[in-house]
């Protein structure tokens, strides 16, 4: 059974751009969450899309945002980039929400 | 919401000794508690989880314990060995409940020295 896959593995971006990571659950899993993690702050939780509905979010601007798709695949876009969004950003899938499947992330540079 | 403080944030401990990780939660109606362990450059993954409705669990030499009065929880690690160094994450989830996304603490790096 494939784990969850994350794309890109690694991005580098100036301030002001925008960027779209990308999420494919593991199958049959239909919630996918993401995290920002970065040293020190541990996880911190962005939202999470079951059956393409935000079913939760976390306390990030407008800047950030995410679709799921019919397949559970998820994108996350963060507009209007800043250097404090350097971070990994970690997708997660599962059933229903419990047990959390993590992919190796997308660790982003912003310069 | 939800809040979970971890503690300690480093610890360092000698192979074959113990190693105990604390959490304590916030809101009485998290009825789930994972621990998920990340090692350097790797992926966190879940290494044991425990509900409310019960206050041990074991698996080998890892175990979890929940004191629900209290509202902590706490990772005991027994022979530790270089190979249980990593940083290890508690979490709390309302399963079912208004708060249905899991809420992390912020991490402890364990270090076991040969």
């Amino acid at each position: 059974k494939a784990g969850v896959t994350q794309t890109p593995r690694y991005l580098i971006k100036t301030r002001g751009q925008q960027v779209t990571l990308s999420c494919s659950p593991i199958s049959g899993h239909r919630s996918v969450s993401w995290y920002q993690q970065t040293p020190g702050q541990g996880l911190q939780f962005l939202f999470e899309y079951f059956s393409e509905t935000q079913r939760n979010k976390g306390n990030f601007p407008g800047r950030f945002s995410g679709r799921q798709f019919s397949n559970s695949r998820s994108e996350m876009n963060v507009s209007t980039l800043e250097l404090g969004d350097s971070a990994l950003y970690l997708c997660a899938s599962s059933l229903a929400g419990e047990k959390l499947f993590f992919g190796s992330g997308t660790q982003l540079s912003v310069l | 919401g939800e809040n979970v403080e971890q503690h300690p944030s480093t610890l360092s401990v000698q192979e074959g000794d113990s190693a105990v990780i604390k959490c304590t939660y916030s809101d009485s109606a998290s009825n789930y508690f994972p621990w998920y362990k990340q090692e350097l450059g790797k992926r966190p993954q879940l290494i044991i989880d425990i509900r409310s409705n019960v206050g041990e669990k074991k698996d080998q030499r890892i175990a979890v314990t929940l004191n629900k009065t209290a509202k902590h929880f706490s990772l005991h690690i027994t022979e530790t060995q270089p190979e249980d160094s990593a940083v290890y994450f508690c979490a709390a989830l309302n399963y079912g409940g208004s708060q249905g996304n899991l809420i992390f603490g912020k991490g402890t790096k364990l270090s076991v020295k040969p």
